[in-house]
């Protein structure tokens, strides 16, 4: 069964430091997603990407991040300047006809 | 914005029972609704959904019902076995958005299932 694969799976950084996650889609889905999931609090939407572009984008969003799929198979979050409010698990989830979810990087900000 | 509302946050039953999950939503407009299933180190895996011109669905052990004059909507899991155990979620198509991958989750329910 084709799935959502996510690097790292555990990631810890300083607070302040640039951080990468990465995803790779099922291969022929086009739409992809960034969702987040603060310890004890909801699943919740970051944002969406199709046609390389931001569809559409929640209020967490904010400058401090950034999506692209620079290489057509990557598909990336980039959190610039980490705060400790950042520390979450993070998924990549990919659609199709259904929307498919990765195992998520557990993102821990010191 | 829609809201999406989970009960209970855990669930105990014994072996061969029966788990009912409930949700209800906020916003009439939803019009998609999937459950996912999240065991320990993984993500939330897909396991059944409805859309809202439907009032039930049945895959196997696992059926959802679907109240859109309610707004709220359950899974049900029959004849449960230890593997059940896991956190499940529902959740609900953002009204709006051009897409039905934006979704609102609820706050999950802990099931457990002794043997």
């Amino acid at each position: 069964e084709p799935e959502v694969t996510q690097t790292p799976s555990h990631q810890v950084t300083q607070m302040g430091q640039e951080v990468i996650l990465r995803c790779v889609p099922i291969s022929n889905h086009l739409y992809f997603y960034w969702y987040r999931q603060i310890l004890g609090q909801k699943v919740e939407f970051l944002v969406s990407f199709y046609n390389n572009e931001i569809s559409e984008k929640s209020e967490i969003f904010d400058d401090q991040f950034s999506v692209e799929r620079p290489d057509g198979s990557n598909f990336t979050l980039k959190i610039r300047s980490t705060k400790l409010e950042d520390s979450a698990m993070y998924f990549c989830a990919t659609q199709g006809e259904k929307l498919f979810f990765g195992s998520g990087t557990q993102l821990s900000v010191l | 914005g829609e809201n999406v509302e989970q009960h209970p946050s855990t669930l105990s039953v014994q072996e061969g029972d029966s788990a009912v999950i409930k949700c209800t939503y906020s916003d009439s407009a939803s019009n998609y609704f999937p459950w996912y299933k999240q065991e320990l180190g993984k993500g939330p895996q897909l396991i059944i959904d409805i859309r809202s011109n439907v009032g039930e669905k049945k895959d196997q052990r696992i059926a959802v019902t679907l109240n859109k004059t309610a707004k709220h909507f359950s899974l049900h899991i029959t004849e449960t076995q230890p593997e059940d155990s896991a956190v499940y979620f529902c959740a609900a198509s953002s009204p709006g958005s051009g897409n039905t991958g934006k979704l609102i989750f609820g706050q999950g329910t802990t099931l457990q299932v002794k043997p």
